[in-house]
């Protein structure tokens, strides 16, 4: 199994530019997930969504926009971009364990390491 | 909102014991995750808690309080490979969804031959 596949693994940008980041996972996992990583940070969450048709916005929303038309794809859209958006982006899809109140287990994809120039 | 803190880094020689701490502030608290992450890769799931006590897996174990907003990750016997950035992660309810993770700044494990 794939696991949670992410497209491009880098790309480089100028300011201004547009670009949509691919994640797909194969696990029929509900929940879907895009965190930034900036270097030596924890992980901010951008955007999740709980199923295809239903997105909501994270902590870090402001620049970004996604969509969620199946199950198994949840690209992730910048627009317009700027130089603090230079980042590693991870997707990530998550079941949970032992029911109601178990382990939400988040698994992410390898990155993709954005920089805008 | 949510906030957590965890040293930013700790250093060990091998096959010693060494003790991660997570504070956190919270509402809608389901649990307390911890995550691996060595460098350039993704975080991988190590742990989790929704209940006081320790839980163990193997040479890692993970504490909560519930009372004192308080984990910790325990690694004993540890190993060069053990070396990584480890990050505590509170489950919590928001915006109507109870599988939110938000995730501490992640603690930097040097393990020394």
């Amino acid at each position: 199994n794939a696991g949670v596949t992410q497209t491009p693994k880098f790309r480089i940008l100028k300011i201004g530019q547009s670009m949509t980041l691919q994640c797909a996972q194969d696990m029929n996992h509900n929940y879907m997930y895009w965190y930034r990583q900036d270097p030596g940070m924890g992980l901010k969450l951008i955007y999740y969504s709980v199923g295809a048709g239903i997105t909501d916005k994270g902590e870090v929303p402001n620049g970004y926009n996604v969509s969620r038309s199946t199950t198994e794809d949840f690209p992730l859209r910048l627009e317009l971009a700027a130089p603090s958006q230079t980042s590693v982006y991870f997707c990530a899809s998550s079941y949970l364990t032992g029911g109601r109140s178990g382990a939400n287990v988040l698994t992410f994809g390898a990155g993709s390491r954005l920089t805008v120039l | 909102g949510q906030s957590l803190e965890q040293p930013s880094e700790v250093t060990a020689v091998e096959g010693a014991i060494v003790q991660i701490n997570c504070t956190y502030q919270t509402s809608g608290f389901y649990g307390l995750s911890w995550y691996q992450q060595h460098d350039g890769g993704a975080p991988t799931f190590l742990s989790y808690n929704a209940l006081d006590g320790l839980e163990e897996t193997g040479r890692f174990s993970s504490f909560l309080s519930r009372s004192d907003s308080y984990g910790y990750l325990l690694l004993q016997e540890l190993q060069m490979k053990d070396s990584a950035s480890y990050f505590c992660a509170v489950r919590h309810l928001s915006s109507g969804s109870a599988r939110q993770l938000t995730f501490g700044s992640g603690t930097q494990l040097t393990v020394l031959p």
